[in-house]
């Protein structure tokens, strides 16, 4: 099972920020937090990652806790095009191909 | 932009058949996975390679074969395909930076597969 837990549904208006939350309070020191998208019927995307400090990229920004139990992605200006499920992702075994995709948070982008 | 290209987009079989699910990588990535992804269950990792020639079980590889004769290209095959295995089928590739934790994957768009 993923060892991170997010919110099934979230909404919000376009143009505001979307705040994405996920726990991963057993992630290890050297595990990656990891965030994709999947927009309906296509194949998910990679957003960002990160492992201790905080990320930003052109599509997001990624907070990271101290204690590295808990993050958020935020999408500083959402448009309706960001409406789609999101995985917060914790690698759980050493190796390629180990990202376990959970159920996500489906974000609802509303006008 | 890296460009992950699968086969066909819509397939249906009939069960029995033998079905091959293509999927090729242009930006020399060394690893390649399918996932098979269904409504309540996530997304699930049937097999992966990390070299040519070289394949790996990953969750649900059974009822499944993979082959990887060249690095662009990582196919899936249902040797006798059932009625359990209609689902989207998800190709990705990636590569690595550093260790093996820090890994970017690249999916295709998929292939929905309905077996009758």
């Amino acid at each position: 099972d993923a060892k991170t837990t997010q919110p099934p549904s979230m909404d919000c208006a376009e143009g505001r920020a979307a705040n994405l939350p996920c726990n991963h309070s057993t992630i290890s020191g050297n595990e990656y937090v990891y965030w994709y998208r999947q927009i309906h019927s296509q194949g998910p995307q990679y957003i960002i990652h990160g492992l201790k400090n905080n990320e930003t990229n052109e599509m997001a920004s990624l907070i990271i806790t101290e204690d590295r139990k808990s993050s958020t992605l935020i999408l500083p200006h959402a448009t309706l095009r960001d409406t789609a499920v999101y995985y917060c992702i914790v690698r759980i075994r050493k190796g390629q191909g180990n990202l376990i995709f959970g159920k996500g948070t489906k974000l609802s982008v509303k006008p | 932009d890296v460009k992950v290209t699968q086969s066909s987009r819509y397939l249906v079989k009939r069960t029995g058949e033998k079905v091959f699910l293509e999927c090729v990588q242009d930006m020399d990535h060394e690893n390649m996975f399918w996932y098979r992804q269904d409504p309540g269950l996530g997304l699930r990792l049937i097999y992966f390679s990390y070299d040519v020639k070289m394949k790996e079980k990953g969750d649900i590889p059974e009822g499944y074969s993979v082959s990887r004769e060249k690095k662009e290209r990582f196919s899936l095959i249902l040797e006798s395909a059932s009625t359990n295995q209609t689902s989207m089928y998800l190709c990705a590739s990636s590569f690595v930076v550093g260790d093996t934790s820090n890994e970017k994957l690249f999916f295709g768009s998929g292939t929905q597969l309905s077996v009758l």
